[in-house]
């Protein structure tokens, strides 16, 4: 059971390039999240998603985009990267109902320069 | 809003040491609470969690009471080992619609044989 798989897991982007990051999860989950962890900051949302079609801004949204067109995978877009976005980016599921846990990828290493 | 307050770290303990991390939150109405673990080079995984007043979550020896009166979710261990070498995240979810975790901005513990 893969459980949350990102890719890439490493990446440098020159200022302006666009990429997008892919988290995919096998649990039949219907909720999912992309976080950034940035050092003293903890884990900040940026976009989620409750179902397949359906995504919302969270925490810290501006700059990214994101979509759903399936239910096991959650693309999150940077269109003109910034070196304020280098970070690692974690993506996370959780079935639907209260205080269900939620499940990591081990995350994407981003570096702008 | 809703934020979670975690003590700062590193915090250094010998093997077998007790180990107490801080952590208080403000929120409006009755969140769930959690403690999440993130081991080297790995994404995050659940520890342990509380979702009413006075409910004690408890695995792998840690502990956490989730105290109303003081807004608090403090994690003890009575004896540490190098294996629980890690950052711990303290977080809470609103019990919305959509499970979104606030979270602190994690303790590193760093134990010494």
């Amino acid at each position: 059971n893969a459980g949350v798989t990102q890719t890439p897991k490493f990446r440098v982007l020159k200022t302006g390039q666009s990429m997008t990051l892919l988290c995919a999860q096998d649990m039949n989950h219907e909720y999912m999240y992309w976080y950034r962890q940035d050092p003293g900051m903890g884990l900040r949302l940026i976009h989620y998603s409750v179902g397949e079609g359906t995504t919302a801004k969270g925490e810290v949204p501006d700059g990214y985009n994101v979509s759903r067109l399936k239910k096991q995978n959650f693309l999150l877009g940077l269109e003109s990267a910034a070196p304020s976005q280098t970070s690692v980016y974690f993506c996370a599921s959780s079935p639907a109902g209260e205080n269900t846990e939620a499940f990591f990828g081990q995350g994407t290493r981003l570096t702008v320069v | 809003g809703n934020s979670v307050t975690q003590m700062e770290g590193p915090v250094t303990l010998s093997e077998e040491a007790f180990l107490t991390i801080n952590c208080t939150y403000t929120a409006t109405g009755y969140p769930s609470l959690f403690w999440y673990v993130q081991y080297p080079g790995e994404g995050l995984q659940l520890l342990l969690k509380a979702t009413k007043a006075d409910d004690k979550g408890s695995n792998k020896g840690f502990e956490a009471t989730y105290r109303k009166e003081t807004t608090s979710f403090h994690l003890e261990k009575g004896s540490v080992q190098v294996s629980d070498s890690a950052v711990y995240f303290c977080a809470l979810s609103d019990r919305g619609a959509t499970n979104k975790l606030i979270f602190g901005t994690g303790t590193l513990l760093a134990v010494q044989p």
